[in-house]
């Protein structure tokens, strides 16, 4: 069962921040941040693994909170390189299955 | 380090066609992931070999086959395309079969089917 992100699409300025969130109806056991922009392969960002750690790239970062089975990607004063469309790839089966990907959030950072 | 090569890049084809794709891992990736990806589907897992043995398949219909080979290289087969399989086909290899490993994807192969 794909995990859902939100929002679909988002539309900032530069320098703005964003949030791209990640949930899931079963038990986590990492979850996974690529972005993909227009015409390219996806690019891998992070994983976050069991335990609420929070991890960093650049000025992008993300939490995951097994509890709550969801992750948020955090994007700071976004440059216009970030724009792309970020998927969240979500394991269920704790390491014995590929990751199960959500349908990605568009994000567009204009001048 | 070459990265991970998909050919063809475009194909068109019509309904009821067979079509191979191809794609090979980077060097010294074992693993080799397929995914379709159509607009507002995102990714969708099709199957996965390691070491010539598919290990995990996706919820795809039996026309969809695929094979490793022991360079790693891999392909996929669709056979009796239909309209609905028109969508970006992407490759991805890891070391592993590790779920916590990074996937390097491919390029891509665009398949229109007409």
């Amino acid at each position: 069962q794909q995990p859902v992100q939100s929002p679909q699409a988002v539309i900032l300025r530069e320098g703005e921040d964003a949030v791209i969130n990640c949930s899931s109806s079963k038990a986590l056991y990492s979850v996974h941040w690529y972005r993909q922009k227009h015409g390219e392969a996806p690019v891998f960002l992070m994983i976050l693994l069991k335990g609420g750690e929070q991890k960093g790239h650049e000025k992008i970062s993300a939490s995951f909170n097994e509890k709550k089975q969801q992750s948020s990607l955090y994007l700071t004063a976004s440059q216009l390189s970030y724009s792309g469309t970020y998927f969240c790839g979500t394991d269920f089966s704790g390491g014995y299955q590929k990751v199960t990907f959500g349908t990605g959030t568009k994000l567009q950072v204009i001048p | 380090k070459a990265g991970v090569t998909q050919t063809p890049r475009y194909l068109i084809k019509t309904r009821g066609q067979q079509v191979t794709l191809s794609c090979s891992p980077i060097s010294g990736h074992r693993s080799v992931s397929w995914y379709q990806q159509t607009p507002g589907q995102g990714l969708q897992f099709l199957f996965e070999y390691f070491s010539e043995t598919q290990r995990n398949k996706g919820n795809f219909p039996g026309r969809f086959s695929g094979r490793q080979f022991s360079n790693s290289r891999s392909e996929m087969n669709v056979s009796t395309l239909e309209l609905g399989d028109s969508a970006l086909y992407l490759c991805a290899s890891s070391l592993t079969v590790s779920t916590n490993e990074k996937l390097f994807f491919g390029s891509g192969t665009q398949l229109s089917v007409l």
